[in-house]
């Protein structure tokens, strides 16, 4: 059974780089069927995209975070990672990994992580 | 950029209701739509794809239609563990795009 798992600090500070990492297990994350994502929801509001990327690398963001994010993929740990630079106190929120089935919406989530911007 | 609406922003029913939820895109998107289920500390789970495909494991009493701009959720005979919040989420074209949230509360 599929499972992904996202790691990484709860508290980052303001101007500095938040790093998240989704592990896949019970699957392979160079399936050629699937895209990997990241979505993101701040407390009691609603789900953001983030970006995807695909086996290969290759990668699209949401414009709204673009210049503040890179999205990369270690097919040979089955992870991909999130890194958001110049974080604020905007950026809290619980950062979900999720497959993407081919533009059939998010089919497995990780768990979800809290990560809170504060000095 | 494709902006998503939903309808209502909360709802409450009772157990055995017949309840929908709209959801409209600010452009078409073919039937590009997704519906998730998200209860309270857990990850969203989804429900239909494609705006009327019904994943593996979902009950039956759970469908969706729609195509183009304007797309509805229902749910023909509420269960308790359907009070949850609900979602739908356009795959058309990127930057993909959730709707705010429909809270499904027990009346």
């Amino acid at each position: 059974q599929l499972q992904l798992q996202e790691s990484g600090p709860g508290l980052v500070k303001p101007s500095e780089t938040l790093l998240l990492t989704c592990t896949v297990s019970g699957g392979s994350i160079s399936s050629t069927s699937y895209y990997w994502g990241w979505i993101r929801q701040p407390p009691g509001k609603g789900l953001e995209w983030i970006g995807s990327i695909y086996y290969s690398g290759s990668t699209y963001y949401n414009p709204s975070l673009k210049s503040r994010l890179t999205i990369h993929i270690e097919t040979s740990k089955n992870q991909f990672s999130l890194h958001l630079n110049s974080v604020t106190a905007a950026d809290t929120a619980v950062y979900y990994c999720a497959r993407e089935n081919d533009s059939r919406g998010f089919d497995h989530w990780g768990q979800g992580t809290l990560v809170t911007v504060s000095s | 950029d494709i902006q998503m609406t939903q309808s209502p922003s909360s709802l409450s029913a009772s157990v055995g209701d017949r309840v929908t939820i709209t959801c409209r895109a600010s452009q078409s998107i073919s039937r590009y739509l997704n519906w998730y289920q998200q209860k309270p500390g857990k990850a969203p789970n989804l429900l239909i794809s494609g705006a009327y495909s019904l994943q593996s494991g979902v009950p039956s009493r759970f469908s969706g239609s729609g195509s183009g701009t304007e797309f509805t959720l229902t749910i023909s005979s509420l269960q308790p563990e359907d009070f949850a919040t609900y979602y739908c989420q356009q795959s058309y074209s990127t930057p993909y795009a959730f709707g705010q949230g429909t809270k499904l509360e027990i009346k």
